[in-house]
């Protein structure tokens, strides 16, 4: 499957411990971003990658959250003290070439947290 | 205000209906669109782009209004595999996309 790739699928963990979730993107592509959508809602930017580069972060990334994308290819995103407001899908996605207005963007399936 | 604002439905509509879907977006700088679909539990897929002309695929329609900032989407013939949230989506100027809350829509038989 040359798709992107999330893992894990589910992460289900208490209040206040670290997860990490990885994004594997198409291989050629060197624009990555993250997405947060709760239930009901349409996903929210979080923060995007150049090649290694975060060019972007969007307010709702506290200082809790963390991403990287240490050699240009996979990235990790990384959710410090977890709360219960943070159960949501992480969505990731990747974007090929120089971007352009109507360059398609493809999801991964997506990472499921539960924070109880 | 959101910047893109979608009635989240849901419509429930018989096979064969016709429907249609309405997004607003709030900054006129836009430059790109798109209609996303989004199965229960799943990750959202591009349905297609909505170009300042219109356009067509298959059963689709998308439509754009730049001075009214409007979008829309229709589906003739509704099917019951059409059952799904539809995302409307803006590009900005990064190409994060900023999504609608999305429009829950079923098919019945």
């Amino acid at each position: 499957d040359t798709g992107v790739s999330q893992d894990p699928r589910h992460k289900i963990t208490k209040r206040g411990q670290n997860v990490t979730f990885r994004c594997d993107p198409i291989s050629e592509h060197n624009r990555l971003y993250w997405y947060r959508q709760t239930l009901g809602q349409g996903p929210e930017f979080l923060t995007y990658f150049q090649n290694e580069a975060q060019l972007e972060k969007s307010r709702l990334l506290s200082d809790r959250f963390s991403a990287e994308r240490p050699k240009g290819s996979f990235s990790t995103l990384e959710i410090q003290r977890t709360e219960q407001g943070d159960s949501a899908m992480y969505l990731c996605a990747s974007l090929g070439g120089a971007g352009g207005p109507y360059n398609e963007q493809f999801f991964g399936p997506g990472t499921r947290l539960t924070v109880l | 205000r959101k910047e893109v604002e979608q009635d989240p439905g849901p419509f429930n509509v018989p096979e064969g209906a016709t429907v249609a879907f309405n997004c607003t977006y709030s900054n006129s700088a836009s430059q790109s669109f798109f209609w996303y679909r989004q199965d229960c539990r799943k990750e959202p897929k591009l349905l297609m782009s909505v170009y300042s002309s219109g356009n067509e695929d298959g059963r689709f329609t998308a439509q754009l209004n730049r001075a009214s900032q409007y979008i829309s989407l229709l589906i003739r013939d509704s099917k019951l595999s059409d059952s799904a949230t539809y995302l409307c989506v803006v590009n900005s100027d990064t190409d994060k996309l900023i999504f609608g809350t999305g429009t829950r829509l079923q098919v019945f038989p």
